[in-house]
């Protein structure tokens, strides 16, 4: 059966610092990544998503970036974090045109 | 983007009775999905309903589809306090597009 990981669970980072999240996933091959934000109340902003290894599109203009280095990572990065990145940041996978498979979440706290 | 839009955005009810939540969202799609996120959450799959159907049950879910008027509801029956999360609706557009979520409805089921 498949399975998606996500880590860490909570994250506390200064302004200005880097971020790196990390989102993998087993037990399917050539899957659909995106990564989604999360603001407290809110619905989920698709921030990025892959159709395969270093193919990212990018949906909001933002501080942050994706990369995809192997079939079944997908990670989630910043060179400098600000204040507004703060929230819950989800990673999923899935299949084309069909349901979506969430991970647990990262919960950032940016201060 | 945002196509789906949940309506309410929060609905109490008291267990037992039945929780119905709308969607509405403005461009054709492939089909329309319903997800379920505990608070701090990642969110979980409940149930799909292609573009060409019209209603569709699982369990104690009983989703419904209107493409003329671009709507879609979600019943919950014989509601039990585990019920109590939000709902998200989401759509999928032609082709391999990613799902776009509405901003979800907060349900409380009170024992």
């Amino acid at each position: 059966s498949q399975t998606i990981h996500q880590w860490p669970a909570t994250l506390v980072q200064p302004v200005g610092s880097p971020l790196s999240l990390e989102c993998t996933v087993e037990g399917t091959s050539n899957p659909n990544l995106y990564w989604y934000r999360q603001a407290a109340g809110r619905g989920l902003q698709l921030l990025f998503y892959s159709v395969g290894i270093g193919q990212i599109s990018s949906e909001v203009p933002q501080n942050l970036s994706a990369s995809r280095p192997q079939d079944r990572q997908f990670i989630l990065s910043s060179k400098k974090l600000l204040l507004s990145d703060s929230g819950f940041y989800l990673c999923a996978w899935g299949e084309s045109g069909e349901t979506q498979y969430f991970g647990p979440g990262t919960r950032l706290l940016v201060l | 983007s945002q196509q789906g839009e949940e309506d309410p955005q929060a609905l109490s009810i008291q267990e037992g009775e039945n929780a119905t939540m709308n969607c509405s969202y403005k461009t054709s799609i492939n089909n329309l999905q319903w997800y379920r996120q505990n608070s701090g959450r990642g969110l979980v799959h409940l149930i799909l309903i292609r573009s060409n159907e019209r209603e569709k049950h699982s369990g104690r879910l009983r989703v419904t589809l209107d493409t003329s008027k671009k709507s879609s509801s979600l019943l919950i029956t014989a509601s039990r306090a585990a019920d109590t999360a939000s709902y998200f609706c989401a759509t999928r557009g032609v082709g391999n597009t990613p799902l776009v979520f509405g901003k979800g409805t907060r349900l409380s089921v009170i024992a």
